[in-house]
């Protein structure tokens, strides 16, 4: 079946640093690509997604591109700030019902 | 424009015990989707309604029901507690097979 594998973490940076989450993937298809973003006690919050390959999906300073021939979607973003300090998501769609497939969560935490 | 509700926040219960968990879709959306996310992991997909109808199911069993109402709002019933159920549940509403919107979640303890 379909999954999602993330970097494990936590990962623990400076303010202003540089981010990078590995993503890869296995999947039937062409799946949808998605980062999703979790703060203390919500519940998730797309940040972006890419529908196809070599597509680049951004949001607030974040960066992913779907690389079909690596299968992989890494979020990356080039300064960090402490309100980004959160748990990410990498997630696919697929399926009859287009049900979500998440990885298993990387915590970031931002240090000032 | 409301957004995704769930209740309740949180929740204690016992093993053997039954739970309803309720969701309330945002305006407009006709599909709720459930979501288990056990501490320190991924949401996995448990099913999904469509229109008051089951529309795909993941690897959960059969103590695991739900319903969808005709104003689309949803309820996920889980039968036989167990200690392993104990998790966020997570409810996600869309348009057809749009981008899903999610709830805060309910926080189910199983002791």
């Amino acid at each position: 079946g379909d999954s999602v594998t993330q970097m494990e973490g936590p990962v623990t940076l400076s303010e202003e640093a540089f981010l990078t989450i590995n993503c890869t993937y296995t999947a039937t298809g062409y799946p949808s690509l998605f980062w999703y973003v979790q703060y203390p006690g919500e519940g998730l919050q797309l940040l972006l997604k890419a529908t196809k390959a070599d597509d680049k999906g951004s949001n607030k300073g974040f960066e992913a591109t779907y690389r079909k021939e690596t299968t992989s979607f890494h979020l990356e973003k080039g300064s960090v700030q402490v309100s980004d300090s959160a748990v990410y998501f990498c997630a696919l769609i697929s399926g009859s019902a287009r049900q979500l497939t998440f990885g298993s969560g990387t915590q970031l935490t931002v240090l000032p | 424009e409301t957004g995704v509700t769930q209740s309740p926040t949180h929740l204690i219960k016992t093993r053997g015990q039954q739970v309803t968990l309720r969701c309330s879709s945002q305006s407009g959306h006709n599909t709720v989707s459930w979501y288990q996310q056990a501490l320190g992991q991924g949401p996995q997909f448990i099913f999904q309604y469509y229109r008051e109808e089951e529309n795909g199911r993941g690897n959960f069993p059969p103590r695991f029901s739900g319903l969808q109402f005709p104003n689309y709002s949803s309820e996920l019933n889980v039968n036989a507690l167990e200690l392993d159920d104990s998790a966020l549940y997570l409810c996600a509403s869309s348009l057809e097979v749009g981008e899903q919107f999610f709830g805060p979640g309910t926080r189910l303890t199983v002791l």
